[in-house]
């Protein structure tokens, strides 16, 4: 069965410094979102991109974050100036069509700001 | 009001139980309900999409009523391997989902 997959699994970053977050969305799918997950918290949306440009973001999804599709495959999630509070497990997710269509998740990068 | 309301939990259960999670949401407009399963540090997998007219998947059954807002899941003869925090998760608005804060299950031998 197709996947969304993400690298790095886990990522150590001192405060202050650009993470980028790069996901591999399942190949036929036409819509890419990114989600992250405080420990102990609820699931929740920063992004969603669709022909080459955002779509809908949250109030989460300041200056200081950046989505792109570098090419045909990669779907990346820059983080600039990290801080303290952007320590998170991060969550890619792709679906075929809109709304009505589930969203398939990748198993995560977990980021830690030291 | 949360926007997807869930009971944390946990809810300890015997293998071969039945047990039921509810959810309610406050967007009237929202269009699309699914329930994801959880564990522990894992990605959210999708369980089954939520129907108007409730559907049914194996052991898992899942109801929705639009007038009161409310979604639940029932799990039949539950597994050892159930085990796991089920996620609420609607569509309210856009391409956006909503998750609640996710029901926990026990289910032991």
């Amino acid at each position: 069965e197709p996947e969304v997959t993400q690298t790095p699994s886990h990522q150590v970053t001192q405060m202050g410094q650009e993470v980028i977050l790069r996901c591999v969305p399942i190949s036929n799918h036409l819509y890419f979102y990114w989600y992250r997950q405080i420990l102990g918290q609820k699931v929740e949306f920063l992004v969603s991109f669709y022909n080459n440009e955002i779509s809908e973001k949250s109030e989460i999804f300041d200056d200081q974050f950046s989505v792109e599709r570098p090419d045909g495959s990669n779907f990346t999630l820059k983080i600039r100036s990290t801080k303290l509070e952007d320590s998170a497990m991060y969550f890619c997710a792709s679906n075929i069509a809109s709304s009505n269509q589930p969203q398939h998740f990748g198993d995560g990068t977990r980021l830690s700001i030291l | 009001r949360k926007e997807v309301e869930q009971d944390p939990g946990p809810f300890n259960v015997p293998e071969g139980a039945t047990v039921a999670f509810n959810c309610t949401y406050s967007n009237s407009a929202s269009q699309s309900f699914f329930w994801y399963r959880q564990d522990c540090r894992k990605e959210p997998k999708l369980l089954m999409s939520v129907y108007s007219s409730g559907n049914e998947d194996g052991r898992f059954t899942a109801q929705l009523n639009r007038a009161s807002q409310y979604i639940s899941l029932l799990i039949r003869d539950s597994k050892l391997s159930d085990s796991a925090t089920y996620l609420c998760v609607v569509n309210q608005r856009g391409n956006m989902l909503t998750f609640g804060g996710g029901t926990r299950l026990m289910v032991k031998p």
